[in-house]
């Protein structure tokens, strides 16, 4: 399994908000930022918040991100059917010396 | 425009070799980390290996360490992973990233590597 924690899938409605949380430990979100991907169907994932909060040029800001102590947070507001995708959260881990992912959440725009 | 561009990527039997290229264009290949990330099929994102601007600093997976050989050609605008002792729990699309902001913020478009007899 994953060193980071994710839900396996989260749904809401279209115009809705949704948030997808990310647990770790210590050793990962203790001492580093999170960043937040997106991965559109057959795609490669895209990078949507850095920084624990920040967005890349070219990212509305109907994405957030937070990060309070262990855990972390990416909320999404105004869902679009466009916005259907696997969510990952990742990290550096200094424990494994490795980059590390949560298992990824599928978004499902009812 | 920042693009990287996977390639490599095909059949081969358990125990054999493989080496994919990532050609970036758009940046200065030297400026940056540069890591691999793998997908098996229907499943998450699992980090490979990174290596920092100059080539003298690189780190693996538990899962790779001693398989695989991560390297750059800076004046080639290249980025490379040798991948041998081949097994099937290999199989993957593997993708190039970029590191900065920080966070991957850039990614190629995939190769897959199928490991099968």
């Amino acid at each position: 399994q994953s060193v980071l924690t994710q839900p396996p899938s989260v749904s809401a409605a279209p115009g809705q908000k949704v948030t997808i949380s990310c647990s770790g430990s210590s050793s990962n979100f203790g001492n580093y930022y999170v960043s937040w991907y997106q991965q559109l169907p057959g795609t490669a994932p895209k990078l949507l918040i850095y920084d624990n909060d920040k967005r890349p040029s070219g990212i509305p800001d109907r994405f957030s991100g937070s990060k309070s102590g262990t855990s972390a947070t990416l909320g999404i507001t105004g869902l679009q059917t466009g916005d259907e995708a696997d969510y990952y959260c990742g990290t550096w881990d200094s424990s494994l010396s490795a980059a590390v992912f949560g298992g990824g959440t599928k978004l499902t725009v009812l | 425009e920042v693009q990287l561009v996977e390639s490599g990527g095909g059949i081969v039997q358990p125990g054999g070799s493989l080496r994919l290229s990532c050609a970036v264009s758009g940046f200065t290949l030297s400026s940056y980390w540069m890591h691999w990330v793998r997908q098996a099929p229907g499943k998450g994102l699992v980090w490979v290996s990174r290596m920092n601007g100059d080539g003298r600093f690189t780190t693996y997976a538990d899962s790779v360490k001693g398989r695989f050989t991560i390297s750059r050609d800076n004046a080639k605008n290249t980025l490379y992973l040798q991948m041998n002792s081949l097994r099937p729990d290999d199989t993957a699309v593997y993708y190039c990233a970029r590191d900065s902001l920080p966070g991957f913020d850039s990614w190629g478009q995939g190769t897959l590597v199928t490991v099968s007899s």
